[in-house]
């Protein structure tokens, strides 16, 4: 396990579309954030889970956007009905303890036409 | 303080150069602040994590300072080389375990 790996690394989709994002993070690591980051901008926090349960989510997330994290590992983000809006890099990150630094995917680039 | 906010928002600076950029933070709810450097088309990598305040850190030519009381931490590059040249961001961990970003600081040293 060399790190955190997202997929797609692209993805370009028609507005109106579903699309669903997979991160896989560090193995041993219990914490898993999802990001978004727009050019020019850090990144924005979305949503973060600690093992399976989804504690905490960001009040700028719309209802058309989900999160899970089933068995405690890997993670999907899923976007309903897309809107131009939502073209980002949707990064996600891991770490396993509350003072250990955390480790990043290489992102997910959405373009939605 | 509610968000975590960085300045200055770009910085260009001559290699050889020293330079420093600041990050605020709220200093309510404070469990760490976390420092990274996001190179292009790389992922960010951390530089330190620190928790204390009045903690000092260093990595090579790379150093920080953290203080809670009044919210804030500098991070210092002495000597700056175009290797460098990246966006520093840092983040503040709550006590609810949320990692909030600021926005970042991008820098440019010119060869």
């Amino acid at each position: 396990d060399t790190g955190v790996s997202q997929d797609p690394r692209h993805k370009i989709t028609k507005r109106g579309q579903n699309v669903t994002f997979r991160c896989d993070p560090i193995s041993e690591h219990n914490r898993l954030y999802w990001y978004r980051q727009t050019l020019g901008q850090g990144p924005e926090f979305l949503t973060y889970f600690q093992n399976e349960a989804q504690l905490e989510k960001s009040r700028l997330l719309s209802d058309r956007f989900s999160a899970e994290r089933p068995k405690g590992s890997f993670s999907t983000l899923e976007i309903q009905r897309t809107e131009q809006g939502d073209s980002a890099m949707y990064l996600c990150a891991s770490s396993s303890q509350r003072y250990t630094e955390a480790f990043f995917g290489q992102g997910t680039r959405l373009t939605v036409v | 303080i509610l968000n975590v906010e960085q300045s200055p928002q770009s910085l260009h600076v001559q290699e050889g150069d020293s330079t420093n950029f600041t990050c605020s933070f709220p200093s309510s709810n404070f469990y760490a602040l976390h420092w990274y450097r996001w190179e292009t088309a790389k992922s960010p990598e951390a530089l330190f994590v620190m928790t204390l305040n009045g903690d000092e850190k260093k990595k090579g030519r790379i150093s920080a300072t953290l203080n809670t009381k009044e919210g804030y931490s500098y991070l210092y590059i002495k000597g700056s080389q175009p290797e460098d040249s990246a966006t520093y961001l840092c983040a503040h961990l709550t006590g609810a375990n949320n990692l909030f970003f600021g926005t970042g600081t991008r820098l440019t040293v010119i060869p």
